[in-house]
């Protein structure tokens, strides 16, 4: 098994839809993120969980909706996007703490809004 | 937030020739790493840089994170097809807090 895995690798999804992003990190970290890439910007962090517990949440609008239900999984849950919000999402495990890793990720998710 | 320029945005370059990029920014910091993606992928670690001048290598890559601590270089030697991709240096200021990327650098190698 891969470090981190994402489901799925591509979604098309109209602007009324709800779907949900999966990630999923076999690294034993204790720490996920969700990371927007778009064409042309740098790597834009979404949202940060330490422990389970949200920790970053750099102004992203409510459409998004992070779920950490454990420190193996992580959500993104999606509603009414608008088709700026299409991208590739990445997820990303880290041990933070005593010993601090570099960030490992996953294989993405494009996401496509019409 | 931190601003991570990577310079040049683009390179193209024969097979065989070397390579070299870099990573500047505006704070200090204390780890820097470099990244790889190709497309369709997420990134991949290449190289992870944990204190000022550190010079480290893998394979036909070498990195270096600078003596000001706001800036970091990675070399590539003798460059082959599948060097192709995206670059991404990444910065991070204390441990347990993010990184912060920059905006890459896109190779493409020439047969």
């Amino acid at each position: 098994e891969t470090g981190v895995t994402q489901t799925p690798r591509h979604l098309v999804m109209g602007m009324t839809n709800k779907k949900s992003l999966k990630c999923e990190q076999h690294l034993g970290h204790n720490a996920m993120y969700w990371y927007k890439q778009s064409a042309k910007k740098p790597l834009e962090l979404m949202f940060v969980y330490n422990f389970k517990e949200q920790t970053e949440n750099n102004s992203v609008p409510s459409r998004f909706s992070p779920e950490c239900p454990n420190s193996s999984h992580l959500f993104l849950h999606l509603h009414t996007l608008q088709p700026e919000d299409s991208a590739l999402y990445l997820c990303a495990s880290s041990q933070v703490g005593l010993i601090d890793t570099e960030a490992f990720f996953g294989q993405g998710t494009r996401l496509t809004v019409v | 937030g931190q601003q991570l320029n990577q310079s040049p945005q683009s390179m193209f370059i024969q097979e065989g020739e070397d390579v070299s990029m870099n990573c500047t920014s505006s704070s200090i910091f204390n780890t820097w790493l470099w990244y790889k993606q190709d497309p369709g992928e997420g990134p991949v670690l290449l190289i992870a840089l944990y204190k000022a001048g550190e010079l480290t290598s893998n394979g036909r890559l070498t990195a270096q994170f600078g003596i000001t601590r706001k800036d970091s270089f990675l070399n590539i030697s003798a460059s082959i097809p599948s060097d192709v991709g995206i670059y991404f240096c990444a910065g991070r200021w204390d441990t347990g807090n993010q990184f912060y990327f920059g905006t890459g650098t896109s190779l493409t190698v020439i047969p």
